[in-house]
């Protein structure tokens, strides 16, 4: 079936350190690709995504992923952290048949250390 | 240009009452999604509308849930009964058009959040 897995639930990383969620799908066709930021008791905000092109895209507030379609992978990554990075982020395709729907993994929770 | 607008952001309902949350897309958009978020769990898609018609209910539970995206006004998500498993937050997203593609994105509210006592 297809499905969008986030590995890691919660993750922690010190203020200036860098920072790598993964996101893995399954699919059978090369998907739309999106990651969302939720902070908390808030709605969700589109960091970035990948529909075609450049593999590597840039998003807002310094984040990038990186589509890898060898590994079904599309990680997030940012160099160096900030405090008010500390939110639920989360990775969403749109599946095959599905134009108009996102389908989300089950979210990473990010803790900032200062 | 305000952005996806939802109300209430908090609702407390007993179990059996009804709830009834409103979603008003950005100026532009005719297309309008609803999603639910149950505790420590990602979204889930419930339903798809645009104007006067229900495009894709494949994620609304067969009973005591609807939608409406009426000519005019917001869009309302009704549960009826509700039930402590109801609880969760609901989110309504909108979209000019209803093919995503890298141009045409959905934009999220910031939630309705229904607690049921």
């Amino acid at each position: 079936a297809q499905s969008v897995t986030q590995p890691d639930i919660h993750i922690t990383v010190s203020e200036g350190a860098s920072l790598e969620l993964r996101c893995n799908y399954s699919y059978g066709a090369t998907p739309y690709l999106f990651w969302y930021v939720q902070s908390p008791g808030q709605g969700l905000q589109l960091l970035l995504k990948y529909f075609s092109g450049d593999t590597l895209v840039q998003g807002i507030k310094g984040f990038e992923a990186e589509f890898k379609r060898s590994q079904s992978s599309f990680n997030l990554r940012k160099p160096s952290v900030h405090w008010s990075d500390a939110a639920e982020y989360f990775c969403a395709v749109v599946l095959t048949g599905t134009a108009s729907k996102l389908t989300f993994g089950t979210g990473t929770r990010l803790q900032v250390t200062l | 240009n305000a952005g996806v607008m939802q109300n209430p952001r908090h609702l407390v309902r007993r179990r059996g009452q009804e709830a009834r949350l409103r979603c008003s897309p950005m100026k532009g958009h005719s297309h309008v999604y609803w999603y639910r978020q149950l505790p420590e769990e990602g979204l889930k898609f419930m339903v798809y509308l645009q104007k006067e018609n229900i495009i894709d209910e494949s994620g609304m539970p067969k009973e005591r849930f609807s939608a409406e995206f009426p000519k005019e006004g917001p869009s309302i998500l009704r549960i009826q009964q509700v039930v402590r498993g109801d609880s969760a937050a609901y989110f309504c997203a909108s979209s000019p058009r209803g093919r995503l593609s890298g141009a045409n994105v959905l934009t999220f509210g910031a939630g309705s959040r229904l607690t049921v006592l």
